[in-house]
Formats: structure tokens, C-alpha cells, sequence
């Protein structure tokens, strides 16, 4: 089955620096890549995604790139902001065959002010 | 309001004693999954349903059972529950059925506690 390896496991950046989050698959099928944000105490909500026919997608401070030959995508936000600490999610999914949906391990991210 | 909901939000329970966790969702979704979050582990597929009475295993399927005999109740059933099964339960949904997985909307989180 897919497994899905997401690092670093905690990141610290300064308010207004940008993190990046790296994720890696190994099923070469899967073409559905979602990234969640958790907020403490709360559900995970989908924040960006991208389907493997596109290299990269951006949605104002967030973008996300995937490279289908290394098999792995990654998500950058810039201009960072004490509301985009949380824990993030990646996650990988083969659409129009096996529908599982299997997420990375989690990345806390805390903006220092 | 669309939303996911679930119920219990909270749940203390002993080992053995056979519970229900329900979801339900009134967006006219196809898909639904039911998922367990571990520190350190992320969020694991436990089952997911394509559609009416259809549902297929995910990643950790053991010790669980799902049905999904109307489109918007998705009920998770623990018969035995063991100490192993203490986890924060999330239930989701999308619009997807045959056309395969997109946005999933979580409900609240169910906080179980095996003892």
C-alpha cells in the first residue's frame, strides 16, 4: 500500500520568514495530493491540493509543488503569520481505483513573533 | 449549516463494553471515511464507503466495523473495545463517490478512552 513520509516533524521560523514542509510517496499510481492545517483542538481542514497532471499550484501565501519522477511534493508558505501555527498534513491518494486517502505523520509548525 | 457531525464528543469507556460512534453529514456527500489520530502517527484510514452499502477497509480496520445503509449516517462500531483503541476519532466526507477522492471535511473529533 501507499506510505507517505512527512519532515521535519516540528519547525520553528520567525514571523514573516517562509517554512516548507516535504513529503515523499511511494505509490507512483497515486495522483490526488492534499495538504490539512489542525489548529489546536480542532479538525483538520484542507488548506491547499494538486492533482499530478500540474507541477505546482498557489493560493495567495501558499503553494505547493510536486515532482511525480522523485515522488515527492512539498508545501511553502510565505510571509508567515502567527495564525499559521498548527499542525499540517500531507496526504496521497490513487483516484479512480483504490480511494484511500493515507496522510504523512504530521508537521507542528510555531511562528516565533 | 453543511457540516459533519458526531457523537459522542467524548467517550470513557471499559474494556469489552461494545460501543457506537455516529456521523452524520447533510451535504449529499458520497464518500465517507472514519480516521484515528495518534501523537506521532497522523491520521490513520480506519474504513471509507464509496457509496450506499458500499465500504472497504483502510490501513488499521482491525478491531472496527462500519455500515453504511443510508447516504449520510456512517455509524463506527467498536464490539470489543480494548485499551489499544484510546484515540481521537474523526469522521469525513466528500462529494466524491466513483469519481474518486477530493476534499474531505472532518467533523469534530471524537475523544475515546478504553480503560
Amino acid at each position: 500500500g501507499e506510505n507517505v513520509e512527512q519532515h521535519p516533524s516540528t519547525l520553528s521560523v520567525q514571523e514573516g520568514d517562509s517554512a516548507v514542509i516535504k513529503c515523499t510517496y511511494s505509490d507512483s499510481a497515486s495522483n490526488y495530493f492534499p495538504w490539512y492545517k489542525q489548529e489546536l483542538g480542532k479538525r483538520p481542514q484542507l488548506i491547499i491540493d494538486i492533482r499530478s497532471n500540474v507541477g505546482e499550484k498557489k493560493d495567495q501565501r501558499i503553494a505547493v509543488t510536486l515532482n511525480k519522477t522523485a515522488k515527492h511534493f512539498s508545501l511553502h508558505i510565505t510571509e508567515t503569520q502567527p495564525e499559521d501555527s498548527a499542525v499540517y498534513f500531507c496526504a496521497a491518494a490513487f483516484n479512480f481505483g483504490n480511494e484511500k486517502l493515507t496522510f504523512g505523520t504530521g508537521t507542528r509548525l510555531t511562528i516565533i513573533p | 449549516e453543511a457540516q459533519v457531525t458526531q457523537n459522542p464528543r467524548y467517550l470513557i469507556t471499559v474494556t469489552g463494553k461494545k460501543l457506537t460512534v455516529t456521523c452524520s453529514q447533510n451535504m449529499n456527500h458520497e464518500y465517507m471515511s472514519w480516521y484515528r489520530q495518534d501523537p506521532g502517527l497522523g491520521l490513520r484510514q480506519i474504513y471509507y464507503s464509496m457509496n450506499v452499502e458500499v465500504t472497504d477497509k483502510g490501513d488499521v480496520p482491525e478491531g472496527y466495523k462500519v455500515s453504511r445503509k443510508e447516504k449520510r449516517n456512517f455509524p463506527l462500531i467498536l464490539e470489543s473495545p480494548s485499551p489499544n483503541q484510546t484515540s481521537l476519532y474523526f469522521c469525513a466526507s466528500s462529494l466524491s463517490g466513483t469519481g474518486g477522492v477530493d476534499e474531505q471535511y472532518f467533523g469534530p473529533g471524537t475523544r475515546l478512552t478504553v480503560t
